[in-house]
């Protein structure tokens, strides 16, 4: 069966900071992996999302860039955080186009 | 921009009524259609999807999906107070990539 990792579950960062979240799906290959944010009170905003190694699509402008170095490995980076940043990011695969998607644990991510 | 639209709530239900949550979307191609359920403080689990029109029913849950009016919905029968979370209605984005959420209705089932 398929899973899917993310760490860590909770973050608190100065802002400032840098940003390093990492997913790792196993049990399938080639997925589709994305990063969603779900900010307090507001609905999920897809901010990248990877169809292959190092082939990154970011839908959101702003100091977030994401990486794909492996086929199951999808990273979220930020060189200087915001407090804007805080939320609670979200890592998710699928097989396909429009087909379900699977989510993470989730990362809290609160910049103070 | 492709929209999702759905009820805040929160829609209380006794325990062991029917819950009904609504969903609609604006881009008329969309293919594919799930609910999700989250609890507070986890991520989304998917609950159900549905691709053609009518209805999917699993267990105590039924999707129904009508295309022509743009609109899905979930029943829960027999609703639990472990029923009680944040229900997310998602459409594929245009891409085919992705899924656009709505903001999710805030469900309480009361004992």
């Amino acid at each position: 069966s398929q899973t899917i990792h993310q760490w860590p579950a909770t973050l608190v960062q100065p802002v400032g900071s840098p940003l390093s979240l990492e997913c790792t799906v196993e049990g399938t290959s080639n997925p589709n992996l994305y990063w969603y944010r779900q900010a307090a009170g507001r609905g999920l905003q897809l901010l990248f999302y990877s169809i292959g190694i190092d082939q990154i699509s970011s839908e959101v402008p702003q100091n977030l860039s994401a990486s794909r170095p492996q086929d199951r490995q999808f990273i979220l980076s930020s060189k200087k955080l915001l407090l804007s940043d805080s939320g609670f990011y979200l890592c998710a695969w699928d097989r396909a186009m429009n087909t379900e998607a699977f989510f993470g644990q989730g990362t809290r991510l609160t910049v103070v | 921009q492709k929209e999702v639209e759905q009820n805040s709530g929160p829609l209380s239900v006794p325990e062991g009524a029917i819950a009904s949550l609504n969903c609609t979307y604006s881009d008329r191609v969309s293919q594919s259609f799930f609910w999700y359920r989250q609890y507070s403080g986890k991520s989304p689990e998917l609950i159900m999807s549905i691709y053609s029109n009518g209805d999917k029913e699993d267990g105590r849950f039924t999707a129904q999906l009508n295309k022509a009016s743009q609109y899905v919905s979930l029943l829960i029968r027999d609703s639990q107070p472990s029923d009680s979370a944040t229900y997310l209605c998602a459409v594929n984005g245009n891409s085919g990539y992705a899924l656009n959420f709505g903001k999710g209705t805030s469900l309480l089932v009361t004992p």
